[in-house]
C-alpha cells in the first residue's frame, strides 16, 4: 500500500520566494498533520485537517504560512514570501483520528537562502 | 494538557546491550501510547501502540514496551541493540479528542 507521499523531497530557493510543499495521504485516512522539525525546536505541529477542514492551525508560525485541503487526497503547505529560518524539514501525516498512529511521508528538506 | 516527556535527550550503548528509553506521560484518562524511530533523512515511523490490554506491548524490529500505569510511564525497551538501530526516537501519546502529542526525541547511537 501506498504511504504518505510528499513532494519534492528538496526545495532549494531565495528569500522572498513562494514555497509550496505537497502532500498526498494514505486512503481512506480523515486526518491530516503538517509538521516542521528543527535541530532548535524538534518536531512541531503546524496545523491538523480533518475531512478537509482545518482544525487547529495554532502552529502555524504566521501569516506567510498558509495550508489547504482542497480533497481528500491532497494538501498544500505554502510559504509566501519565505525566510531562511523558514528552512526545516517539513512532514506530513495522515491518520485515523487522535487514537490511531500517524502514518508520516518522508518530508520535504527545504533550505531558503 | 497531555504532555510527554522523554528525560534523555541522548544515549549511547555498545551493539549487543541492552536498551531502555524513557517515557512519561501526563494524561487524566488511560492513554493511548505509541514509539516512533526516525532513521536520518526519513519521517518517522511507528514501531509500536498501546491502547489496552497486556501492558507488554511488542513492536517491529524486536522492540517492546511496558505501559505503567502507576508510573506515567512507557518506557521502549530492546534486549540486543544492532548497530542499525542508531536512530532517533519519539514517544508520543494520542487521545479521543483526537489530540496528539510528541516528545522532544531521544537520539540513540550505537558504538561497535
Amino acid at each position: 500500500d501506498a504511504g504518505v507521499i510528499q513532494s519534492p523531497r528538496h526545495e532549494v530557493t531565495e528569500m522572498g520566494q513562494e514555497v509550496t510543499l505537497r502532500c498526498k495521504p494514505i486512503s481512506g485516512h480523515d486526518y491530516l498533520f503538517w509538521y516542521r522539525q528543527t535541530m532548535m525546536r524538534g518536531l512541531e505541529l503546524l496545523i491538523y485537517f480533518n475531512n478537509n477542514v482545518p482544525i487547529d492551525d495554532s502552529g502555524m508560525p504566521e501569516d506567510r504560512f498558509s495550508a489547504k485541503m482542497p480533497n481528500a487526497s491532497f494538501s498544500t503547505l505554502k510559504i509566501q514570501p519565505s525566510e531562511p529560518r523558514d528552512s526545516a524539514v517539513y512532514f506530513c501525516a495522515s491518520s485515523l483520528g487522535g487514537t490511531q498512529p500517524q502514518h508520516f511521508g518522508d518530508g520535504t528538506r527545504l533550505s531558503i537562502l | 494538557a497531555q504532555s510527554v516527556t522523554q528525560p534523555d535527550i541522548h544515549i549511547t550503548v555498545s551493539e549487543g546491550a541492552s536498551l531502555e528509553l524513557r517515557c512519561n506521560y501526563s494524561y487524566g484518562a488511560t492513554p493511548y501510547l505509541f514509539w516512533y524511530v526516525q532513521s536520518p533523512g526519513q519521517g518517522l515511523q511507528l514501531l509500536l501502540k498501546y491502547f489496552s490490554g497486556d501492558t507488554l506491548v511488542q513492536g517491529i524490529k524486536g522492540f517492546e514496551a511496558e505501559f505503567k500505569r502507576s508510573q506515567s510511564s512507557f518506557n521502549l525497551r530492546k534486549p540486543s541493540v544492532h548497530w542499525s538501530d542508531a536512530a532517533e526516537y519519539f514517544c508520543a501519546v494520542g487521545d479521543t479528542g483526537n489530540q496528539f502529542y510528541f516528545g522532544t526525541g531521544t537520539s540513540l547511537t550505537v558504538i561497535p
